[in-house]
């Protein structure tokens, strides 16, 4: 299986500044058909996940364009570019290259 | 607007089974792939099984292989697991989740299934 590593666990942030999440796979997560699928979701507390990022860095519809996401190969990063209060919760980075889709252990991004 | 639904969650024996369900609703769902991720309470998220649009081809984790059945009904956009055999490591709030481009970008709110005795 291939092993998906986060680092940060945790990450205190002061309103309005950015923030950084990475990602490695333990192998390519590039894709026979050339696609790259690693995908960032948001858990709110008490919410199901939702998708902000997938093949990388593209943004699903309605995501604001402060989340960003790039990255290659094994290592990926989302990026905040300024920190809402809205934006607290676990992120988890994801592949979907090959079966079992892994995830990562989950950063929590928390107010300072 | 688009939604999935689960439900069957409950408190279930060592040994026992259970039938989730996730209905859509929204959109086509025949014409997407489907996905059950299930969740320890305050723990990280673990993929379970994968089920085709036309339900031609499934997926399991190592974990459940053998004891859960993924299958859907296109007929009533409706999705199911199919668990037998459960274990005290099966407890998890259970989600399904539709296929986008090698992620999942609709979720339900979960059920919970606690195997216990």
């Amino acid at each position: 299986d291939i092993v998906m590593t986060q680092t940060p666990l945790s990450s205190p942030v002061t309103l309005g500044q950015p923030a950084s999440i990475s990602c490695r796979s333990s192998q390519s997560l590039v894709h026979s058909d050339g696609n790259t699928y690693l995908s960032w979701l948001q858990q709110r507390p008490g919410q199901p996940p939702r998708l902000l990022i997938y093949t990388i860095s593209n943004r699903l519809s309605g995501v604001p364009d402060r989340f960003s996401g790039s990255g290659a190969g094994t290592d990926f990063t989302l990026k905040i570019s300024r920190v809402e209060a809205e934006d607290v919760g676990v992120y988890y980075c994801m592949q979907g290259t090959q079966y079992p889709w892994t995830f990562g252990q989950g950063t929590k991004v928390e107010i300072k | 607007e688009v939604q999935l639904v689960e439900s069957g969650g409950g408190l279930v024996q060592p040994g026992g089974s259970l039938r989730l369900s996730c209905a859509a609703s929204g959109f086509t769902f025949s014409s997407h792939w489907m996905h059950w991720v299930r969740q320890v309470p305050g723990k990280g998220l673990v993929w379970v099984s994968r089920i085709k649009s036309d339900g031609s081809l499934t997926s399991y984790a190592d974990s459940v292989k053998g004891r859960f059945t993924i299958s859907r009904d296109n007929a009533k956009n409706t999705l199911y697991l199919q668990m037998n055999g459960l274990r005290a490591e099966d407890t998890a709030v259970y989600h399904c989740a539709r296929d986008w481009w090698g992620g999942t970008d609709v979720w339900g709110q979960g059920t919970t299934v606690t195997v216990s005795s």
